[in-house]
């Protein structure tokens, strides 16, 4: 069975921290992709990668960062992490095929 | 940027009758894509309509699309309250590796 793990559900961290969330799938897709998803707004891209060590900025990139050292891991970086980043975040995954994205789980992060 | 608008944005039906949920959207694509969302959890893909397929079926799922309108819907057939969830349309404009454009969602309530 194909997955999408993301290394929390939960997640309460303090203004000012710096936060990981990991991401690793385990059916060799080169693409992967960082969402977050709001109450009103739905899903927003904000990063993604369509290879190891390649990057590209989704719609809302502001205060976040991206890490793809390995194909199979794809990390999200608050370097300071606000309140306003408060948020459920997904990760996803495609191949070359196009015919729909995995997705993990979800974190639901919280920035007091 | 929303690509996608649904409509409508809440529906509640009983066990048995036929949901109906649409979608418009504003550029050209390549392929519109149907998920669907349970509470709290990632989104699981349901189904794929090309840009040159005008209807596809898969078990109680109907999916249609109109690019001259650009629009589509999904009709839920028999609907079941196993099927109460958020569904979103997301639009692959066939540019960047796979990349979705989501739509804000409707959220389907199926009562026993």
């Amino acid at each position: 069975d194909v997955k999408v793990t993301q290394s929390s559900r939960y997640l309460v961290k303090r203004t000012g921290e710096k936060v990981f969330l990991e991401c690793v799938q385990d059916m060799d897709h080169e693409n992967m992709f960082w969402y977050r998803q709001d109450p009103g707004l739905g899903l927003r891209l904000i990063y993604f990668s369509y290879d190891v060590k390649m990057k590209e900025k989704g719609d809302i990139p502001e205060g976040y960062s991206v890490s793809r050292e390995k194909k199979e891991r794809f990390s999200l970086i608050l370097e300071s992490a606000s309140t306003n980043q408060t948020s459920m975040y997904l990760c996803a995954s495609s191949g070359l095929a196009r015919v729909g994205q995995f997705f993990g789980p979800g974190t639901r992060l919280t920035v007091l | 940027s929303q690509q996608g608008e649904e409509d409508p944005q809440a529906l509640s039906i009983q066990e048995g009758e036929n949901a109906t949920m649409n979608c418009s959207y504003k550029t050209s694509i390549n392929n519109l894509q149907w998920y669907r969302q349970n509470s709290g959890r990632g989104l699981v893909h349901l189904i794929l309509i090309r840009s040159n397929e005008r209807e596809k079926h898969s078990g109680r799922l109907r999916v249609t699309l109109d690019t001259s309108k650009k629009s589509s819907s999904l009709l839920i057939t028999a609907s079941r309250a196993a099927d109460t969830a958020s569904y979103f349309c997301a639009t692959d404009g066939g540019t960047s590796y796979g990349k979705l454009t989501f739509g804000q969602g409707t959220i389907l309530t199926v009562h026993p």
